[in-house]
């Protein structure tokens, strides 16, 4: 049974780096074209997508983000690790981290998310 | 930036009613588009792929159609499961999601 579970801080102040952990379970990021994103959805609006990884440790990013976004893998912790800097309350929202089985496929399993604010 | 456009954003229909929910695209993707459904409270659930494959253990009265730029996801007799909001999702260039369709109980 494949898993994502998402984990980090439910608030954070402004200015400040965000760190996020998802942790998975039931398939391996080492078998090739394993991919595992992030995504985020502010409440009550829509999904935006965030990051990617890749099996060979490729890295995608949301091109209007990406100067604020780093994603990392430990594969020996089946974990998959996104950074995000300088938050703002507009960034307060869902974050999910998403599995997907192939580098051209949609995202087939999702972690439950992990709701951040950003606050002072 | 390539867009995807859902109509319409809000859905009325009642149990049993045949409703489709369209999603275009800025510029043509082939058929790399996903439908999701999510609920209040919970993680986004893949329906469908590549704009008409059913993810498996999803009921079969979900379809799929549509190529290039224009898409419909199509539900053929309502059931009360299936009142949730819906996104289409291309991922021909990367990836990004339509504003999502609430389908409501009339």
């Amino acid at each position: 049974q494949v898993t994502l579970r998402e984990s980090g801080p439910a608030l954070v102040k402004p200015t400040q780096t965000l760190t996020l952990t998802c942790t998975f379970s039931g398939f391996s990021l080492t078998t090739p074209r394993m991919c595992v994103s992030w995504i985020r959805q502010p409440p009550g609006k829509a999904l935006e997508w965030l990051a990617r990884i890749d099996w060979d440790d490729d890295k995608y990013y949301n091109t209007s983000l990406e100067t604020r976004l780093a994603i990392s893998q430990d594969t020996s912790k089946n974990q998959v690790v996104l950074t995000m800097t300088n938050m703002d309350p507009m960034d307060t929202g869902t974050y999910y981290c998403a599995r997907l089985r192939s580098v051209g496929s949609a995202f087939d399993i999702w972690g439950q998310g992990t709701m951040v604010t950003v606050s002072s | 930036d390539l867009q995807m456009t859902q109509s319409p954003s809000t859905l009325s229909a009642s149990i049993g009613d045949r409703v489709t929910i369209t999603c275009r695209a800025s510029q043509s993707i082939n058929n790399w588009l996903a439908w999701y459904q999510q609920k209040p409270g919970k993680a986004p659930k893949l329906l469908i792929y590549k704009a008409s494959t059913l993810e498996s253990g999803v009921p079969s009265r979900f379809s799929g159609s549509g190529s290039g730029t224009e898409f419909s996801l199509t539900i053929s007799s309502l059931q009360p499961d299936d009142f949730a909001t819906y996104y289409c999702q291309q991922y021909n260039v990367y990836y990004s999601f339509g504003q999502g369709t609430k389908l409501e109980i009339k």
